[in-house]
């Protein structure tokens, strides 16, 4: 069925490394891709996003690779900071018939330590 | 730009009671409104997805009688727990998709509010 899960639930990273969060995603007409940070008690927060036709995005700190031949994409941070610390989940979008549906990953904890 | 608010941001009522939780986009008019619920340590379920002006679309399993949607204009959307009871206890969340795109954004870009924390005893 349609799913987009994640491969670890914590991440411990020392800060000043890199971060890499992974995710797999199982339904190919997802052409939309976005990555988001949660922290506590708080709604999710745009990360980055990626479409289906690019394989790499960077922002400020932050990259985004997608492959398709194995669903998979992943969200490096660089130089973890200790603010980095949250939830991060990936989600895909499909589109049909108009509609729109992201469907969220499970979630990955990411833990900075100082 | 795409900030999201939502109100209240915390609310505890009686078992039996309805709650109504307001969903604004601030800054942009939104073409779509989501409403999810989140469990402790878990993601994000979409419950329902609702159009300025037309009926909410409910995910399988979400009660429409239960979880009354309205989308009263481009920048509202309440949802209303009806005869909420513990189980319903959660966190709400809505989002927004900006019509037209934000600069440098995309239309499917969705946009979060803050969370609705719900406790019904």
């Amino acid at each position: 069925g349609e799913s987009v899960g994640l491969h670890l639930p914590t991440l411990s990273v020392q800060e000043g490394d890199n971060s890499i969060i992974n995710c797999a995603y199982s339904n190919s007409a997802s052409d939309y891709f976005i990555w988001y940070k949660q922290e506590s008690g708080k709604g999710p927060q745009f990360i980055i996003d990626i479409r289906s036709n690019m394989d790499k995005r960077q922002g400020q700190r932050v990259t985004v690779l997608l492959n398709k031949t194995v669903k998979h994409l992943s969200l490096q941070i660089a130089a973890t900071q200790p603010g980095d610390s949250a939830v991060y989940f990936c989600a895909g979008n499909v589109k049909s018939g108009g509609y729109q549906k992201v469907t969220f990953g499970t979630g990955t904890k990411l833990q900075v330590i100082p | 730009g795409a900030v999201v608010s939502q109100h209240p941001s915390r609310v505890i009522c009686k078992s039996g009671t309805s709650v109504k939780i307001e969903c604004r986009s601030l800054d942009f008019q939104a073409t779509t409104m989501f409403w999810y619920r989140q469990f402790p340590k878990q993601s994000l379920m979409l419950m329902a997805t609702s159009n300025e002006g037309s009926k909410a679309t409910y995910e399988q399993g979400v009660e429409k009688d239960k979880f009354l949607i309205n989308h009263a204009s481009l920048t509202l959307s309440t949802l209303t727990v009806t005869s909420a009871h513990p189980e319903d206890s959660s966190f709400y969340i809505c989002s927004a998709t900006p019509r037209g795109g934000l600069a440098g954004g995309s239309t499917d870009t969705q946009y979060f509010g803050p969370g609705t924390r719900l406790t019904v005893l």
